[in-house]
């Protein structure tokens, strides 16, 4: 099984500030099935990327992921108020389909 | 509209049974999968297992495996998630979403179940 470990477990910033969040897979992941996800308190997960760079349906060009083999990047390259959630990386494509998650990044308002 | 709609809250006591689902509509319902992830109270996302309702191929991550049962009825789109005997530590959000195979995400997520099981 892969494992996905992500960092920093928090990170504290401002609006207007460029966010970097980690993910680290155990073993070497496709680049292709590598997704992350956007979650605010109190709602359901929201797909942000998938294809490690590819933005989902409705998505801000603000937000980009990078990455390939064990190491993939979700840049917010200006935050607004709304990005502030936790975020959650996703390796996908295995057969039967199984998942991993990664732990989970907050993003908080410093 | 792509919609994942579950059903609602539950409080039960440990030991009880319990189903909980979700009902799918705005897309063809068997050609997609379905999975359930489990969100403890203040933690991360854990998948539980996924359906295929189509031929019911069902699928177990190795934590999940004879804990719960997934199924589906592809007459009326929904996907259910099913516990025998509750314990207190299934007290948590359960969420289902679609995908529509091994090689694309989850795109669409219902709203969540809360499941509150007191000792």
């Amino acid at each position: 099984e892969i494992v996905l470990t992500q960092s920093p477990g928090t990170l504290s910033l401002s609006p207007g500030e460029r966010a970097t969040l980690s993910c680290r897979a155990s073993q070497s992941v496709s680049s292709i099935y590598l997704a992350w996800y956007q979650q605010k308190p109190g709602q359901a997960p929201r797909l942000l990327i998938y294809g490690a760079s590819t933005r989902a349906t409705g998505i801000p060009d603000r937000f980009s992921g990078s990455g390939s083999g064990t190491d993939f990047t979700l840049t917010i390259s200006r935050l607004e108020p709304e990005d502030f959630a936790v975020y959650y990386c996703q390796q996908y494509g295995s057969s039967p389909p199984m998942s991993s998650f990664g732990q989970g990044t907050k993003l908080e308002i410093k | 509209e792509v919609q994942l709609v579950q059903s609602g809250a539950e409080v039960k006591k440990s030991g009880e049974s319990l189903k909980i689902s979700c009902k799918g509509s705005g897309y063809s319902f068997t050609s997609y999968w379905i999975g359930w992830v489990r969100q403890m109270p203040g933690k991360g996302l854990e998948l539980m297992g996924i359906i295929y309702p189509s031929d019911s191929d069902t699928r177990y991550s190795p934590s999940f495996q004879g804990q719960v049962t997934i199924s589906a009825d592809m007459s009326i789109s929904t996907a259910y998630l099913q516990w025998s005997s509750l314990k207190a530590s299934d007290s948590a959000m359960y969420y289902c979403a679609r995908r529509q195979g091994a090689m694309v995400p989850f795109d669409y997520w219902g709203q969540g179940t809360l499941v509150s099981v007191s000792s």
